[in-house]
């Protein structure tokens, strides 16, 4: 069963300083990874899709790198803004579903 | 742009009862999911569908819950007996193309069983 890990659980930092979040996952046998934004109380949304044969991804101020290999991917948010506030997933694709970590919960101080 | 729709926005039902959630998927996409959220943990699969039948389901997703493809465009979730343990945000996604596609989320549905 795939376990995924994000580290830190949450983390606060001031506008403008580049933001760096973690995730590992138990089981390298997957397709892709995809970076998603969670508001509270909202849905998700789709910030990123990296593939297993990629290293990055980047859109606009976000860059995702993965290492299938080792089991980690990291989101890079450059010049964070307090609209980057929210919580953010990471989820791994491998038998037919997405498997979830429980966020890094993100707050953007003005 | 197009986007995954869900509802009700929110069902609040007594144990026992019979729920059924709606989704009408991105209109061109071909594989379908549903996941659920309990307050405060993590999002969990529950099941996968692809042309017309269940590809992948997890051990959440029991004898109790079904879903179905009525009409070409909706995608329902019903769940025939609530137990309180079944409030939670349940969520609808779709991808197009392949499995490996990217999967697009809707609002969610807060299902709240008293």
């Amino acid at each position: 069963k795939q376990e995924v890990t994000q580290i830190p659980a949450a983390l606060s930092v001031p506008e403008g300083e580049n933001l760096v979040l973690n995730c590992s996952f138990t089981d390298s046998a997957i397709y892709n990874l995809q970076w998603f934004r969670q508001d509270p109380g909202k849905g998700l949304t789709s910030l990123l899709l990296i593939q297993s044969s990629q290293r990055e991804q980047t859109s606009g101020r976000l860059n995702a790198s993965l290492d299938k290999s080792s089991g980690r991917s990291t989101l890079y948010i450059a010049a964070s803004q307090p609209g980057d506030s929210a919580t953010y997933l990471c989820a791994p694709y491998g038998n037919n579903r997405l498997a979830f970590g429980k966020g890094n919960q993100v707050v953007v101080i003005p | 742009e197009p986007e995954v729709t869900q509802t009700p926005s929110h069902q609040v039902t007594q144990m026992g009862q019979e729920v059924i959630l709606r989704c009408v998927p991105i209109s061109n996409h071909l594989y379908f999911y549903w996941y659920r959220q309990i307050l405060g943990q993590k999002v969990e699969f529950l099941v996968s569908f692809y042309n017309n039948e269940i590809s992948e389901k997890s051990e959440i997703f029991d004898d109790q819950f079904s879903v179905e493809r009525p009409d070409g465009s909706n995608f329902t979730l019903k769940i025939r007996s609530t137990k309180l343990e079944d409030s939670a945000m349940y969520f609808c996604a779709s991808s197009g193309g392949t499995r490996e596609s990217t999967q697009y989320f809707g609002p969610g549905t807060r299902l709240t069983v008293l």
